[in-house]
């Protein structure tokens, strides 16, 4: 049981570039949670997908961000067109479907994928 | 004001204290989770909890539902425990809200 896989961990653009990053759930695991470190700050919901839906995209900018978790491979957070102000850590966590809906709500987080906008 | 609350913000502390980290919170939540994250490193789940008390080795949580307020502590601290700890409540559905976390230094 491999956890929550991430990749990359570190990627590094210029701005302007398109940033993807991906995330593989645990086996048996349904749902996935983006959220985002800024530099210095705590962690932020961003998106919860579950596969090919969009359940909770409030956190996420209206431009330039978009999520999504296919019937087949990983999640995919990207963001377009990259800023500066996009340098961070963005970890993602899986849940399964049994654990969110008796409220369990037991996460599983990955390593992170650390971006960084020169 | 932000609706997870936690502290102290630093706490350094000798190897083998008990150490005690706080965790207020002002909306209504399903569950509430203590989290660790090493520097440069990932996060760890260290407990959930919806009442009562948890315990794991040297790990304890407890949070009282009516008082809003969960409280993290770790017997006989050692270094390796040096890490950011958090405190994120599962509110408006499955969505997490973090606290700012608290920066623990164990001395030797």
């Amino acid at each position: 049981n491999a956890g929550v896989m991430q990749n990359p961990r570190h990627l590094v653009r210029r701005r302007g570039q398109e940033a993807r990053l991906r995330c593989s759930p645990m086996k048996g695991h349904s749902h996935v949670y983006w959220y985002r470190q800024l530099p210095e700050e705590g962690l932020k919901f961003m998106v919860y997908l579950q596969k090919e839906n969009i359940i909770d995209e409030s956190g996420m900018p209206k431009e330039r961000f978009s999520a999504e978790f296919p019937k087949e491979g990983p999640s995919i957070l990207r963001i377009q067109q990259v800023v500066r102000g996009d340098s961070a850590a963005y970890f993602c966590a899986s849940s399964s479907w049994a654990a969110t809906h008796i409220g369990a709500n037991v996460l599983t987080f990955g390593a992170g994928s650390r971006l960084t906008v020169l | 004001k932000n609706e997870v609350e936690q502290s102290p913000q630093n706490l350094t502390a000798q190897e083998g204290e008990f150490i005690t980290i706080n965790c207020s919170y002002s909306v209504g939540i399903s569950a509430l989770h203590w989290l660790q994250q090493h520097p440069g490193g990932g996060i760890v789940s260290l407990f959930m909890l919806s009442s009562g008390k948890k315990k794991h080795g040297r790990l304890i949580a407890t949070i009282n539902i009516q008082e809003k307020h969960s409280s993290l502590h770790i017997t006989a601290s050692h270094p390796r425990d040096s890490a950011v700890y958090i405190c994120a409540v599962c509110a408006y559905g499955n969505k997490l809200v973090f606290g700012a976390g608290t920066i623990l230094r164990v001395k030797s």
